[in-house]
């Protein structure tokens, strides 16, 4: 148990759509991560979020954005959704930034089906 | 490009046995790895992890090795158990901000 909780855990949308994944980081993370892991693969970063800034991207298009709140839980946000956006989505919070040594927490995910 | 990999895709091993998970990687700037363990269906789970000034460290039944001459690292887990089925990652961390890149993984298979 990571005191990282992410919902949905599960959903189905069509190509074209528009989804939002929500995460609660824990108690007292002021950092949270998303990663897309498609099947198979590892995960893979998409973006960080540190005190309600974005802070890093990966190679994903701007169609995939996000936001932190003030108590630090986080959305991500996925427009105009193609096939290959299917996938498990976890976030992953940790405390601070620029010290070596912050472990990363994970979620168990949100499982993506676009159809 | 720069990445990191597994050198071995699956391994099985023997219930009881001791298990060694390789993995290379070609940024020599990376401070800070971890290696996470995937049961099917779920998160990844934190198992150990190890920072670049270090080339060894323990924890229960694992043990990490980073060898920076040759940018390697290895998990090595004691007396495998069938609850060890799953499938390992190393990250590591390439920057200050806690981006972590993985491998695609190996699969560990414990036979009873």
């Amino acid at each position: 148990e990571t005191g990282v909780t992410q919902s949905p855990t599960h959903l189905i949308k069509t190509r074209g759509q528009q989804v939002t994944l929500r995460c609660s980081s824990q108690s007292g993370h002021n950092t949270v991560s998303w990663y897309q892991q498609a099947l198979g693969q590892g995960p893979q970063f998409i973006f960080q979020y540190y005190r309600e800034e974005e802070n890093g991207r990966g190679n994903f298009p701007p169609r995939f954005s996000g936001l932190q709140f003030p108590n630090y839980s986080s959305e991500l946000n996925v427009n105009a959704l193609e096939l290959d956006d299917s996938a498990l989505y976890l976030c992953a919070s940790s405390l601070a930034t620029g010290l070596a040594g912050n472990t990363i927490y994970f979620g168990e995910g949100s499982w993506l089906t676009v159809v | 490009g720069e990445s990191v990999g597994l050198h071995l895709p699956t391994l099985s091993v023997q219930e009881g046995d001791n298990s060694i998970i390789n993995c290379a990687y070609s940024n020599s700037a990376s401070d800070y790895f971890i290696w996470y363990k995937q049961e099917s269906g779920k998160g990844p789970q934190f198992i150990i992890d190890i920072r670049s000034n270090m080339d060894k460290r323990q924890g229960q039944r694992v043990t990490v090795l980073l060898n920076k001459t040759v940018k390697h690292l290895s998990l090595q887990i004691a007396a495998t158990q069938p609850g060890d089925s799953a499938v390992y990652f190393c990250a590591e961390r390439r920057d200050n901000f806690n981006k972590f890149y993985f491998g695609s993984g190996t699969k560990l298979n414990v036979k009873p």
